[in-house]
């Protein structure tokens, strides 16, 4: 079974820095989507930034970005110049393409902005 | 574009009773997921419905159930409640082809069994 491990429970960053949530995943499969999705105090899951395993080009979206590596698994989350509002609960999700199956999620990083 | 739209948003229910959440899709979504999110087990799948037929099902007891209507909202029905099953439970709906692989979630129901 696919599983998705986010070590970091906690990480804070003060404002305009830059900080990096770590994610780790284990699959057999070749051809898969990863995410990172964040969920604020309003609770409602946001995705933030979008993976195919097939393509070798990290993903960016804006000040976030991703450094995927597939031999090692690994799948970070780089936000550039946080913002107060990047404040909130970061999960790593991970999807196989075929077969219509369910997202896993990681534990989640609870990610704090200082200002 | 309206989002997912989760109902209702907290609810308190005692031990034994049974309770009913719904969810409805972004427009020309067909496809509805729920997930059980809690502190200590984080996010788990409970289902998926597509065209008002369960696809997926994830390792949850019989008292977890679920429905979709022909108009692709979906509800969750959780019989017997035991303290254990509050949570918050989260509804995403996705394209057909779940294009991009990606969800759009709603806002979950908030459930306090006491």
């Amino acid at each position: 079974a696919q599983t998705v491990t986010q070590s970091q429970p906690e990480m804070s960053v003060q404002e305009a820095e830059t900080v990096t949530l770590s994610c780790t995943y284990d699959t057999s499969e070749s051809d898969y989507y990863l995410f990172w999705y964040k969920q604020p105090p309003s609770r409602q899951m946001i995705l933030v930034i979008r993976q195919e395993a097939y393509k070798q080009q990290n993903a960016t979206e804006n000040r976030f970005s991703v450094n995927f590596q597939k031999a090692a698994k690994s799948f970070s989350l780089k936000i550039s110049d946080s913002q107060l509002g990047d404040a909130a609960m970061y999960f790593c999700a991970y999807r196989r393409r075929s077969g219509n199956t369910p997202l896993v999620f990681g534990k989640g990083t609870r990610l704090s902005v200082i200002a | 574009k309206a989002g997912v739209t989760q109902t209702p948003r907290y609810l308190i229910k005692t031990r034994g009773q049974q309770v009913t959440l719904s969810c409805s899709p972004i427009s020309g979504h067909r496809s509805v997921s729920w997930y059980q999110q809690t502190p200590g087990q984080g996010l788990q799948f409970l289902f998926e419905y597509f065209s008002e037929t369960q696809r997926n099902k994830g390792n949850f007891p019989g008292r977890f159930s679920g429905r979709q209507f022909s108009n692709s909202r979906s509800e969750m029905n959780v019989s017997t409640l035991e303290l254990g099953d509050s949570a918050l439970y989260l509804c995403a709906s996705s394209t057909p082809d779940s294009t991009g692989g990606g969800y759009t979630f709603g806002s979950g129901t908030r459930l306090t069994v006491v």
